[in-house]
């Protein structure tokens, strides 16, 4: 059975700072996704993770994926608070294209 | 115009009701989903369609229906609405053509709380 575990599951954090989330999954997958969520808003893609080694910048978000250690990072570089947001990483379960999604890292970014 | 619309975007109901919820798309997509959230939680897959004539089961059917009435619409009924279907439902949509990715859009969500 696929699980997709994230941590941290909160992370406050000042402006300026570095930080990085987790993603870590139990079997193998061929895709892997990240998405924000802001508070009471639908969820945005970001990125999308299709090959070991798959690194993708936008902005002060970069994603990075290691397949044979069955996980993706999302690196936050110089954090602003227009960052403040709930990110969920979300992985393919099978041929079917299904996903099962982490519990989410809710972040905040304090001025 | 937003690409992805769901309707209601709140409901409160009373159990035993029976609801239902439901899906546009504009973006072409062949492929739909229902997906439920919790607060605190990530999504849970409820049903998936991957054209008009293929409805699959997702982690937690059980107490759900859907129907695709056509590639751009496709509905969620709860039956007999009971106190812990209280959640955010999403609908989403992804297009099977784009060799892999398969990126999902977010509808805004519905609102529904069971009393």
């Amino acid at each position: 059975e696929l699980k997709v575990e994230q941590n941290p599951l909160f992370l406050s954090m000042q402006e300026g700072k570095n930080y990085t989330i987790y993603c870590n999954y139990s079997t193998t997958s061929d895709r892997l996704y990240w998405y924000r969520q802001d508070p009471g808003k639908s969820l945005e893609s970001l990125f999308v993770l299709l090959s070991n080694g798959a690194v993708k910048q936008e902005g002060r978000l970069m994603a990075s994926l290691d397949t044979k250690a069955r996980l993706s990072t999302l690196h936050i570089t110089a954090a602003v608070h227009d960052l403040s947001a709930t990110y969920f990483c979300a992985v393919g379960k099978d041929s079917n294209y299904q996903l099962i999604w982490g519990a989410g890292t809710k972040l905040i970014i304090k001025p | 115009d937003a690409d992805v619309t769901q309707t209601p975007r709140n409901r409160i109901t009373k159990t035993g009701k029976r609801i239902m919820l439901e899906c546009s798309q504009t973006k072409g997509h062949d492929r739909m989903y229902w997906y439920r959230q919790d607060p605190g939680l990530g999504l849970q897959l409820i049903y998936y369609s991957f054209d008009v004539k293929d409805i699959n089961k997702g982690e937690i059917s059980d107490g759900y229906s859907v129907s695709r009435q056509a590639q751009a619409k496709f509905s969620l009924s709860l039956e007999s609405a009971i106190p812990n279907q209280t959640a955010l439902y999403f609908c989403a949509t992804s297009d099977s053509g784009l060799a892999g990715a398969d990126t999902q859009y977010f509808g805004p969500g519905t609102r529904l709380t069971v009393l």
